[in-house]
């Protein structure tokens, strides 16, 4: 399962509050990629990043803001911008030249109340 | 953008049985089909994946078959086993080249219950 950390595994924030979930991954992998996971509606994309400092909205990046500083870490805030941020987060990585090959992190369920 | 459409949204069979699911694609241009297990509470995990140039994969008692004319792919786990038990997503993708950057396009997922 190694590789791929996602902290803290549940997270309970105040509406308003903006929050960030940690990505890490030893993998030397260059793409990383976050996704939100609801019933119902499969896998979303939210943002991705191709290399350090360089990342791409994903087709629900409004209220979401990411950075790459490192090639190990991506991390996501959701901000409270986000009108419905309670989700299931789910961090994933993967390396060229099979980019399409993904592998998870073990995900973080954020609630806000 | 890519459209992936996946049925049944839940599934019920008795171990020993076989279990088909079925995804639908919209892109012509993807060329990567891969299908992942999730786990309750777990993480999605590859369990095989097909490309445009193949028909038919196995791995095992899994198996999927693409049909690029129909712009359809299907997962068949034969010889269900409880453990088997999980939520499976299909995907697409156009690969790693261009702008695609190797993003995946989810379906909604199918809940798989094998009963004993």
């Amino acid at each position: 399962d190694g590789g791929i950390t996602q902290s803290p595994k549940y997270l309970f924030r105040k509406e308003g509050q903006n929050v960030t979930l940690s990505c890490e991954q030893n993998l030397n992998h260059d793409a990383m990629y976050w996704y939100r996971q609801d019933p119902g509606q499969g896998l979303r994309l939210i943002y991705y990043s191709q290399i350090v400092n360089d990342f791409q909205k994903g087709d629900i990046a409004e209220g979401y803001s990411v950075s790459r500083e490192k090639k190990e870490s991506f991390p996501l805030t959701v901000t409270s911008a986000q009108k419905n941020p309670t989700a299931f987060y789910l961090c994933a990585s993967s390396s060229a030249p099979r980019q399409y090959e993904q592998y998870f992190g073990p995900g973080t369920r954020l609630t806000v109340t | 953008g890519e459209n992936v459409e996946q049925h049944p949204s839940t599934l019920s069979v008795q171990e020993g049985d076989s279990a088909v699911i079925k995804c639908t694609y919209s892109d012509s241009a993807s060329n990567y089909f891969p299908w992942y297990k999730q786990e309750l509470g777990k993480r999605p995990q590859l369990i095989i994946d097909i490309r445009s140039n193949v028909g038919e994969k196995k791995d095992q008692r899994i198996a999927v078959t693409l049909n690029k004319t129909a712009k359809h792919f299907s997962l068949h786990i034969t010889e269900t086993q409880p453990e088997d038990s999980a939520v499976y997503f299909c995907a697409a993708s156009r690969g790693a080249g261009g702008t695609s950057y190797g993003k995946l396009t989810f379906g909604q997922g199918t809940i798989l219950t094998v009963h004993p």
